[in-house]
């Protein structure tokens, strides 16, 4: 099994803030790594796809990075409406999907 | 558009087999590359990854629940079906059926991600 980590667990920051989230697998997964966010109460919906891809719909705030084993998921100027649980989740082994554990972040 | 919706029990009982089905539209089993996956949330906990069907019938289960679950199609019907046997309170959670999108990018690589998502349905394991 692939597992994911995801690192901090939760964080806080203020508005127009920059934020960083990290996932690391254990082991190489290439690019086949997927970011979802997800809001109280509602299905994840995808941010970004094959490490480094924008969803169609997805504010260009976010951006993801990463090759390997180690991965990040950037937003640039935090916004209120981005209080919400993100995930990693990678597609490596064909069909096999594992996710990672989640990183809460709180809008100060 | 692709839509997806879960159903079944709300409330099943200890050692019980649960059946849930997604029932979906805007896209069909037979096409070539698709799949439907099944995902789960403990209340308050993180997503994991449960099964998956592909378009030829092919399957993928989760290794730590492999022996425990069953994922099935019914092409004329939209349907996907999920059965879990042996059910204990600690698989209490929400449940959510997706939609497996495929891309071939660049240099020939296909990547995947789950896109769109039901509205998942709450299951309760309770005596």
């Amino acid at each position: 099994d692939i597992q994911m980590t995801q690192s901090p667990s939760s964080v806080s920051a203020s508005v127009g803030d920059r934020v960083t989230i990290t996932c690391r697998a254990s082991q190489k997964i290439s690019r086949y790594l997927n970011w979802y966010q997800q809001k109280p109460g509602e299905a994840p919906k995808v941010l970004i796809y094959a490490a480094s891809n924008l969803q169609s719909g997805v504010p260009s705030r976010f951006s993801g990075s990463g090759s390997g084993s180690d991965f990040t998921l950037t937003i640039s100027s935090l916004q209120p409406e981005d209080s919400a649980t993100y995930y990693c989740q990678q597609s490596f082994n064909s069909g096999m999907y594992s996710f990672g554990q989640g990183t809460k972040l709180e809008i100060k | 558009q692709i839509t997806l919706k879960e159903s079944g029990p709300t409330l099943v009982k200890p050692t019980q087999t649960l059946t849930l089905t997604c029932t979906f539209s805007g896209f069909s089993l037979t096409t070539n590359g698709v799949g439907v996956g099944w995902i789960r949330q403990p209340p308050g906990k993180a997503l994991e990854w449960l099964a998956l069907i592909y378009w030829d019938d092919d399957k993928r289960y989760s290794p730590s629940l492999k022996t425990r679950l069953t994922i099935t199609k019914d092409t004329s019907k939209n349907q996907v079906v999920l059965a879990m046997t042996n059910l204990d309170p600690l698989d209490t959670g929400t449940y959510y059926c997706a939609h497996r999108q495929l891309q071939r990018m660049r240099g020939g690589v296909n990547y995947s991600w789950f896109d769109p998502w039901g509205q998942g349905t709450l299951v309760t394991v309770s005596s």
